[in-house]
């Protein structure tokens, strides 16, 4: 019972370019959050987002978060090669401030 | 990197034997959370725990248990091992969040790739 949608669900550009990636989500939430997975690591932590937000930066990294059309969507600009990996928004699961529903993911692919 | 260890990282055993994965982190975190990761289902919570001994159930409990006798150490247990466990197994860990407030972030182990023959 996945909440959380990403989309595309792959994406190839060059290095440089910016990458745009977004997340739709099924039920009110009051937060968001974005992960990133190398190949063959664990995911980590990019950002969270709170529900009375509409945007968020972290270095190259900007979210936004539009609770009035329950989506969210990732730029990371700049793109680099190191950029290339998994990335994954994940929403409280039924309400739960304990648990974590993930996407199936958007895989960024960054061409050097 | 927050100090998450997971044992082992590679396994392959077949089914019906038991199979027990271990978690071990040094961040002494409240919560720890075991999920499975497979093609097209993205990330599934199996078990978590939110305390020493007290844990419970996520979205694809069945056929797994877990222990958590120390704060630092999570265990995920198969009982009897079958061909649709094989999987990517990851371990996280989050620290408690405040009253009312929201999720915390999760930090993740590497993970434990098991095949199931």
């Amino acid at each position: 019972s996945q909440q959380g949608e990403e989309d595309p669900q792959a994406l190839s550009i060059q290095e440089g370019e910016n990458a745009t990636m977004s997340c739709s989500y099924k039920t009110s939430i009051n937060n968001l959050q974005w992960y990133r997975q190398n190949s063959g690591r664990g995911l980590v932590h990019l950002i969270l987002i709170r529900s009375n937000e509409r945007e968020k930066h972290s270095g190259r990294l900007r979210v936004t978060l539009d609770t009035s059309k329950k989506s969210s969507s990732l730029l990371i600009t700049a793109s680099r090669a190191a950029d290339t990996a998994s990335y994954f928004c994940a929403t409280p699961f039924k309400g739960s401030a304990r648990q974590l529903t993930f996407g199936s993911g958007t895989q960024l692919t960054v061409l050097p | 990197d927050a100090g998450i260890t997971q044992s082992p990282r590679h396994k392959v055993t077949e089914t019906g034997t038991p199979v027990t994965l271990r978690c071990h982190q040094t961040e002494n975190h409240r919560y720890m959370y075991w999920y499975r990761q497979d093609p097209g289902h993205g990330l599934r919570l199996i078990h978590y725990s939110y305390g020493v001994k007290d844990t419970d159930k996520g979205e694809v409990s069945d056929g797994y248990s877990v222990s958590r006798s120390k704060t630092e150490d999570f265990l995920l247990t198969l009982e009897s091992a079958t061909s649709s466990q094989t999987s990517v197994y990851f371990c996280a860990i989050s620290e408690s969040y405040p009253t009312g407030g929201s999720n915390q972030p999760q930090h993740f182990g590497d993970g434990t790739r098991l095949s199931i023959l």
